[in-house]
């Protein structure tokens, strides 16, 4: 079974700070790979896919995530974080097929953004 | 367009009461999936329906866990009886084909 790893449970910055999270999983086949941010109290909300392609994706509200497939990572980054960007954020992966995208989520990251 | 709606926001019950989980995914899109988020475990996927057809329930805790789908614009997900250790967060997505899962807001369960 496919699995995802987020290294990193609590990340604190100050703003301004560069952010890196980091995301690997375990499939070797074909994968479609997701960035989810959840606000707190909020539903998720997408903040970039990659499919296929450039493998340097980029999100809404400055965030970017890089796929690299022979280290089957995928790490979200921002090279300036604010306040606002205080939430959780989920790295997914689901396989390719013809069908809907079933997820596999991490286990999360909490990251907190102090003034 | 509204997004994906559930019901309700909050639900508190006590152990061995039922409760039904309500859930209105987004107009035209095919798939819809539940999600229980913990602490402990995060988010699980529970199942998923396609074209309201259920294929994977393997997510499913155990027996006393049931979802439907009887139509395109509506699902529930039933718990009885329920226990102290369903309490969690569950969500609702719903997707059209290979797109983006779009979720609900949840809805929060606490099983005294």
């Amino acid at each position: 079974a496919q699995s995802v790893s987020q290294h990193n449970h609590h990340v604190i910055l100050s703003e301004a700070a560069s952010l890196e999270l980091g995301c690997n999983y375990s499939y070797g086949g074909t994968v479609n790979l997701f960035w989810y941010v959840q606000y707190p109290g909020q539903h998720l909300q997408l903040l970039l896919k990659y499919f296929s392609g450039d493998p340097l994706v980029k999100g809404i509200k400055g965030f970017e995530a890089e796929f690299i497939k022979s280290k089957f990572s995928f790490n979200l980054r921002k090279p300036s974080v604010q306040w606002s960007d205080t939430a959780e954020y989920f790295c997914a992966v689901t396989r390719f097929t013809g069908g809907g995208n079933k997820l596999t989520f991490g286990t999360g990251t909490q990251l907190k953004v102090e003034l | 367009d509204a997004g994906v709606i559930q019901s309700p926001r909050h639900e508190v019950t006590e152990m061995g009461q039922e409760v039904t989980l309500r859930c209105k995914p987004i107009s035209g899109h095919d798939y819809l999936f539940w999600y229980r988020q913990t602490m402990m475990r995060g988010l699980e996927l529970l199942i998923y329906f396609n074209n309201n057809v259920p294929i994977d329930d393997s997510g499913m805790p155990e027996d006393r866990f049931s979802a439907k789908m009887p139509n395109a614009s509506f699902s529930t997900l039933k718990i009885q009886p329920s226990e102290p250790r369903d309490s969690a967060v569950y969500f609702c997505a719903s997707s059209f084909g290979r797109s983006p899962l779009h979720f609900g807001n949840g809805t929060r369960l606490t099983v005294t």
